[in-house]
């Protein structure tokens, strides 16, 4: 099962920021955070990730909290493209399970 | 931006009969993986493949699952005997290194009849 617990359904205006938020209560030391996205059928796209400092790229930035038990993607200016489904995924990086668990996410809705 | 190319986009299938499904990973990348995503549902992984070799594989991959990479480019998903359940998008996933992300293919639509 997924070590994440994120809200079925969010809406946002196109121009706004979309703030998607994430809890992994049980994240542990070595455990990184990764955010995908799947847009209708395709496969999902690669966003960010981030251990504990926030980080931002190209896409989006990643806040995470200070005990790293929850996180929020920032969409800082939203499009129409941005519509999707977005997984915040824990997964470790040394030894352990490579994969990817993924949960339902949150289905974001970008709004004219 | 190199990116995970999979072929075909959509496979149909007799029940009974093997399929396989192909994909080119990133180039200078060594992970491989499958996952698959029954519609409706969430994306499940199948598979992880390294040097050659299994890393890891779920419950889903059972015996009627295999995985090859051929030669230095293609990354192979072989189904033997479908069934019916098995229809559903597959994704081929590569990493260049298991502390970087997985980056994921547009997948194959597979449809067993």
């Amino acid at each position: 099962d997924a070590k994440t617990t994120q809200p079925p359904s969010m809406d946002c205006a196109e121009g706004r920021a979309a703030n998607l938020p994430c809890n992994h209560s049980t994240i542990s030391g070595n455990e990184y955070v990764y955010w995908y996205r799947q847009i209708h059928s395709q496969g999902p796209q690669y966003i960010i990730h981030g251990l504990k400092n926030n980080e931002t790229n190209e896409m989006a930035s990643l806040i995470i909290t200070e005990d790293r038990k929850s996180s929020t993607l920032i969409l800082p200016h939203a499009t129409l493209r941005d519509t999707a489904v977005y997984y915040c995924i824990v997964r470790g990086t040394q030894g352990g399970s490579e994969k990817l668990v993924f949960g339902k996410g949150t289905k974001l809705t970008v709004n004219p | 931006e190199p990116e995970v190319t999979q072929t075909p986009s959509h496979q149909v299938t007799q029940m009974g009969q093997e399929v396989i499904l192909r994909c080119v990973p990133i180039s200078n990348h060594l992970y491989f993986y499958w996952y698959r995503q029954i519609l409706g549902q969430k994306v499940e992984f199948l598979v992880s493949f390294y040097n050659n070799e299994i890393s890891e594989k779920s419950e889903i991959f059972d015996d009627q699952f295999s995985v090859e990479r051929p030669d230095g480019s293609n990354f192979t998903l072989k189904i033997r005997s479908t069934k019916l359940e098995d229809s559903a998008m597959y994704f081929c996933a590569s990493t260049g290194d298991t502390y970087q992300p997985q980056h994921f293919g547009d997948g194959t639509r597979l449809s067993i009849l």
